[in-house]
């Protein structure tokens, strides 16, 4: 069965650092999200994008994050200056609407900011 | 978003015990998700299930999207069975999905 996948699983940066994630979706998936989970929280909704531009972002998701589909299968998360409170588990997830609306979650990519 | 309640927060159960765990949400729902943490912190989708219900092994759900709750049935339970397990929600006309607070889950042998 397709999955999503995410790259790399666990990174470790400092404070002040720009990172970019890295997610595989889906193929002829059309909807794209990302997700965070703070340890010890819930997941939290940050965008999605489709037919390549945010279609919603969260409040969460300030001047620092950006994302973009750079070459038709990638679809990447950047944080340009990297805060300790960025420190999370960051989850891609992909939709496509053949089969309702179920959405497939990548494995994450953990984040620590030092 | 819409708001989405899953109760009880926590559960201890003796292997090969069962359990009910519970997920209301606030609205007319497009999709309806289960989710088991495993300790990798991957979230293994358990169950998209908007409405009706629907049988994977030992684990079952239902949706009663006209009362607006869903169920996860755990049957005898096991030591693996262990972790959190989370209830998502997307709103009718949304497309992003709202998570629970997680009900977490310790089956001890």
């Amino acid at each position: 069965e397709p999955e999503v996948t995410q790259t790399p699983s666990h990174q470790v940066t400092q404070m002040g650092q720009e990172v970019i994630l890295r997610c595989v979706p889906i193929s002829n998936h059309l909807y794209f999200y990302w997700y965070r989970q703070i340890l010890g929280q819930k997941v939290e909704f940050l965008v999605s994008f489709y037919n390549n531009e945010i279609s919603e972002k969260s409040e969460i998701f300030d001047d620092q994050f950006s994302v973009e589909r750079p070459d038709g299968s990638n679809f990447t998360l950047k944080i340009r200056s990297t805060k300790l409170e960025d420190s999370a588990m960051y989850f891609c997830a992909t939709l496509g609407t053949l089969r309702g609306y179920e959405q497939y979650f990548g494995p994450g990519t953990r984040l620590t900011v030092t | 978003g819409i708001q989405v309640e899953q109760s009880p927060p926590d559960l201890i159960l003796q292997e090969g015990a069962n359990s009910t765990l519970r997920c209301n949400f606030s609205d007319s729902v497009n999709n309806l998700q289960w989710f088991h943490q495993n300790p990798w912190g991957q979230l293994i989708n358990l169950f998209y299930i908007p409405s009706g219900t629907k049988q994977n092994g030992r684990l079952s759900a239902t949706t009663v999207a006209t009362e607006r709750y869903s169920l996860l049935y755990i049957s005898s339970s096991q030591t693996t069975d262990s972790g959190v397990y989370f209830c998502a929600a997307v709103r009718s006309n949304d497309y992003k999905l709202s998570f629970g607070a997680g009900t977490t889950v310790t089956v001890r042998a």
